[in-house]
């Protein structure tokens, strides 16, 4: 079967990093999303990856290694807006999305 | 805002009550979605449509029922729903089926009674 592992919550401080890791085994592979989700708002794309390596964009960056099945997602400079659930999703060989449960990261003063 | 607008934001109904949801999108995308979001779980992927033709679904109940008249709006018909629908419904849309970067609705939020 096909499988998105991600942690269910993270907690952090105002101010450091946080790395938030995913974990797939999927019928293929083209491509990995992570959104952003606030509480009672829409899912916000925050990056694609489809090549090794990390993609940095601002205070957000998002690595990927195909070997390992593996991601992770970045935060630097963590703001109380910051406050979200994250998900992670992979396009599988039939171009459909695989979702991650989400991790809840709660940021601290 | 994503350019793709949902209502009603929040929905209650009894088990035998017959109601619609509307999804609505700005962007000019061929693709849309309907999926169902549980606390703690994925994103469950319940209905695609491509240029206005279903082509994936995914074991759904007939309880809920897609229609698109046109590429800007998708509805889920609703009728008989049980307590375990309560969720929150959230439409997508996307450029193309390939081409999956997802702008999403804020969702309905639906309480079954």
């Amino acid at each position: 079967g096909q499988n998105i592992d991600q942690p269910t919550e993270m907690t952090a401080t105002e101010g450091a990093i946080v790395q938030i890791n995913c974990t797939y085994q999927t019928s293929g592979f083209n491509g990995l999303f992570w959104y952003q989700q606030h509480a009672g708002e829409a899912p916000t794309f925050l990056s694609y990856n489809v090549l090794d390596g990390l993609e940095e964009k601002g205070r957000f960056s998002s690595f990927l290694s195909r070997s390992k099945g593996y991601s992770y997602l970045l935060l630097k400079e963590l703001q109380m807006k910051d406050s979200a659930s994250y998900l992670c999703a992979v396009l599988d060989s039939n171009y459909q999305l695989i979702w991650g449960a989400g991790t809840k990261l709660i940021i601290k003063p | 805002e994503t350019g793709v607008t949902q209502t009603p934001r929040h929905l209650v109904m009894g088990m035998t009550n017959k109601k619609s949801l509307k999804c609505e999108q700005h962007l000019g995308h061929n693709a849309m979605y309907w999926y169902k979001q549980s606390a703690k779980k994925p994103l469950e992927l319940m209905f695609v449509y491509s240029l206005e033709e279903r082509v994936e679904n995914n074991s759904v109940p007939s309880r809920f029922s897609p229609e698109c008249p046109n590429s800007s709006h998708l509805f889920l018909h609703l009728h008989t729903l049980q307590p375990e629908d309560s969720a929150l419904y959230l439409c997508a849309s996307s450029q193309d089926l390939e081409n999956t970067e997802a702008f999403f609705g804020q969702g309905t939020r639906l309480t079954v009674v």
